[in-house]
């Protein structure tokens, strides 16, 4: 089976840089993601890594370690938008996407 | 020019009832999914179609009936309504079920079973 771990909420203030951690064991490995959601919104997808290293979208980066199963999304220059719940997925078989329990990220001003 | 849309948004019913929530991408994927998110949270798969062939089927009470009539649309009936069903139903689709192809969701519909 599959099961990743990330922390439940994350504090931080406007402007500030933040790290989301997300561990993971899997029978398989194809990549991880990172979606966000906002409350009483749907998913939105942010991120994939299939690869070891770091990928920058704007001021979201996502890091992965597949040697350390670890990955992590770095989001710089916070804004207060940016409070929402963090999920990062491992996709470990055909169209399998599993998700974490979600990082409740909350930016205050 | 909504690209995966479900209906309802929110549905209360009581228990022991039949429901079904519909769902239609115009994104021109191939592949459709159904997830489950509970109070806490906790997003869970509970099918894939891929063109519209069941491709994935977890372990989720035969109380609940998936049904793809062509690649666009992929519905969910639910039979037998029960308290533990009450949760956020999303529908999202994908260019196809390969590894690196990113999902697209639906709104939700939020299911309350009083």
């Amino acid at each position: 089976g599959q099961s990743l771990e990330q922390p439940s909420e994350v504090t931080a203030v406007e402007g500030a840089i933040v790290q989301i951690n997300c561990t993971y064991q899997t029978s398989g490995f194809y990549g991880l993601s990172w979606y966000q959601q906002h409350d009483g919104g749907a998913p939105t997808f942010l991120s994939y890594n299939a690869l070891d290293g770091l990928e920058e979208t704007g001021r979201f980066s996502s890091f992965l370690s597949r040697s350390d199963s670890y990955g992590y999304l770095l989001l710089q220059e916070l804004q207060m938008k940016d409070s929402a719940s963090y999920f990062c997925a491992v996709r470990s078989g055909y169209s399998t996407l599993t998700f974490g329990k979600g990082t409740m990220l909350l930016v205050s001003p | 020019d909504t690209a995966v849309s479900q209906t309802p948004k929110y549905l209360v019913t009581q228990m022991g009832n039949d429901k079904s929530i519909k769902c239609e991408q115009n994104l021109g994927h191939d592949t459709m999914y159904w997830y489950k998110q509970d109070s806490k949270k906790f997003l869970k798969i509970m099918f894939s179609y891929n063109n519209k062939e069941l491709i994935i089927n977890e372990t989720v009470p035969n109380r609940f009936s998936p049904k793809s009539p062509d690649k666009a649309h992929l519905n969910l009936h639910i039979n037998s309504l029960e308290l533990g069903d009450s949760a956020v139903y999303f529908c999202a689709s994908s260019p196809n079920p390969g590894r690196d192809s990113p999902l697209h969701f639906g709104n939700g519909t939020r299911l309350t079973v009083t």
